[in-house]
């Protein structure tokens, strides 16, 4: 059984700053592995996907990277800004037929000004 | 382009009442997903439904279940409702089954409290 877990829980910073949000998963063997935003009370808001075949994707302040003989991911948030602030959750979607996506927890991000 | 819709935004029901939770993906996507959210357990897949046809299934009870219609949108019922079926509920959908090459789009969610 997939188990995704996400370090750290909580964060707070200044603004500014270049952060880094960490995402682990039991097993290798995935199709994906996707990093997504979610603001209070709201859904969520996909900003990655990474390919099972490919390392790394950006956009604008943001670059993942996958490591799947280490089962991690990374989630860098360059030049961090209060509007930033919301939970990050990463999810892998299983193989062998499943495509049920296992989430980690989040990491709840605070940038203060 | 409208986004994921779902109604209603909130509900409040009774233990062993039944409630129907609706979802309206983007227009042209196929695929329909159901998630639930709680402090607790944290997002937990439910069903995903494609063309009408339900296509993966998380690991919840019988009493949950869903269907989508030949427009895409997509209704899930809960019956005999227990305390710790209160939860956000998220719809997402996408253009082809959900995961591999399509993000999902998701909605701003049902809140459902059972008293």
């Amino acid at each position: 059984k997939q188990e995704v877990t996400q370090i750290p829980a909580a964060l707070s910073v200044p603004e500014g700053e270049n952060l880094v949000l960490n995402c682990s998963f039991t097993d290798s063997a995935i199709y994906n592995l996707q990093w997504f935003r979610q603001d209070p009370g709201k859904g969520l808001t996909s900003l990655l996907l990474i390919q099972s075949s490919q390392r790394e994707q950006t956009s604008g302040r943001l670059n993942a990277s996958l490591d799947k003989s280490s089962g991690r991911s990374t989630l860098y948030i360059a030049a961090s800004q209060p509007g930033d602030s919301a939970t990050y959750l990463c999810a892998a979607l299983g193989r062998g037929g499943s495509y049920i996506p296992t989430f980690g927890r989040g990491t709840s991000l605070i940038v203060h000004p | 382009k409208a986004g994921v819709t779902q109604t209603p935004r909130y509900l409040i029901k009774t233990r062993g009442q039944q409630v129907t939770l609706s979802c309206s993906p983007i227009s042209g996507h196929r695929s329909v997903s159901w998630y639930q959210q709680t402090p607790g357990q944290g997002l937990q897949f439910l069903f995903e439904y494609f063309s009408e046809t339900q296509r993966n299934k998380g690991n919840f009870p019988g009493r949950f279940s869903g269907r989508q219609f030949s427009n895409s949108r997509s209704e899930m019922n809960v019956s005999t409702l227990e305390l710790g079926d209160s939860a956000l509920y998220l719809c997402a959908s996408s253009f082809g089954l959900a995961g591999a090459t399509d993000t999902q789009y998701f909605g701003p969610g049902t809140r459902l409290t059972v008293l």
